[in-house]
């Protein structure tokens, strides 16, 4: 059976920092580029980052281009997502996906507020 | 950026009744490759989203018949040949051919 379970969200204030983990298996991790896409609470899904299968190559969108960083670990099988300088409108819950988007986790929900 | 404009943005629909949700983009989806790399997504309440159709017209492992997609270059539709209660929550088009990935703004699905 296909997982992404992902960890890491919390409250925090803005200008801080957090680290995402999405910990995959049932499937071939390290074939997939994978994603992070977000969802602002009552809104829309956004894309947010993708990474390549080797973590070679890394894309963003343009509001979290050189705050937000994508990477993976092919050997445990885990996507991250580092966060910096974080802003009230980065509150979302966080979804790791596989670029295709055939495969979702269950969401962590990162709030930034004073 | 690529631009899905999904309507209508809310469909009321009795058990048993067929809809139809349209996705118009702003640019063709064919790529390159020949490919269209045009996507449909349900988001049941308070779940992640799941794929129902990808690259236009093709069922994802798992997911009943009755859900169809169609379409080319820059309009496509995603119908449901007798809605059921499970089928209720956000239908998102999504596009996968230009960077960004994009997704439309969502559809609705909600008992008449």
């Amino acid at each position: 059976e296909v997982q992404l379970v992902e960890s890491g969200g919390v409250l925090v204030q803005p200008g801080r920092s957090m680290k995402l983990s999405c910990a995959a298996s049932g499937f071939t991790f390290s074939s997939f580029p994978m994603a992070w896409v977000r969802q602002a609470p009552t809104k829309g899904l956004e894309w947010v980052a993708t990474i390549s299968t080797s973590g070679g190559s890394t894309y963003y969108r343009d509001s979290v281009k050189g705050r937000f960083t994508i990477s993976r670990d092919n050997a445990k099988s885990t996507l991250y997502l580092q966060m910096d300088s974080l802003r009230s409108e980065d509150t979302a819950t966080y979804y790791c996906t596989t670029d295709y988007p055939a495969y979702w986790g269950q969401g962590t929900l990162v709030t930034v507020s004073s | 950026d690529v631009v899905l404009t999904q309507t209508p943005p809310t469909l009321s629909a009795t058990i048993g009744q067929s809809v139809s949700i349209s996705c118009r983009s702003s640019q063709s989806l064919l790529h390159s490759n020949g490919n269209t790399y045009l996507h449909w997504l349900l988001q049941r309440p308070g779940q992640s989203p799941q794929l129902l159709i990808y690259l236009v017209s093709r069922l994802e492992s798992g997911v009943p018949n009755r859900f169809s997609g169609s379409g080319s270059g820059t309009d496509f539709t995603l119908k449901i040949s007798g809605v059921e209660a499970e089928d209720l929550g956000v239908y998102y088009c999504v596009q996968g051919t230009h960077a960004p990935r994009t997704f439309g703004g969502g559809t609705k699905l909600e008992l008449k």
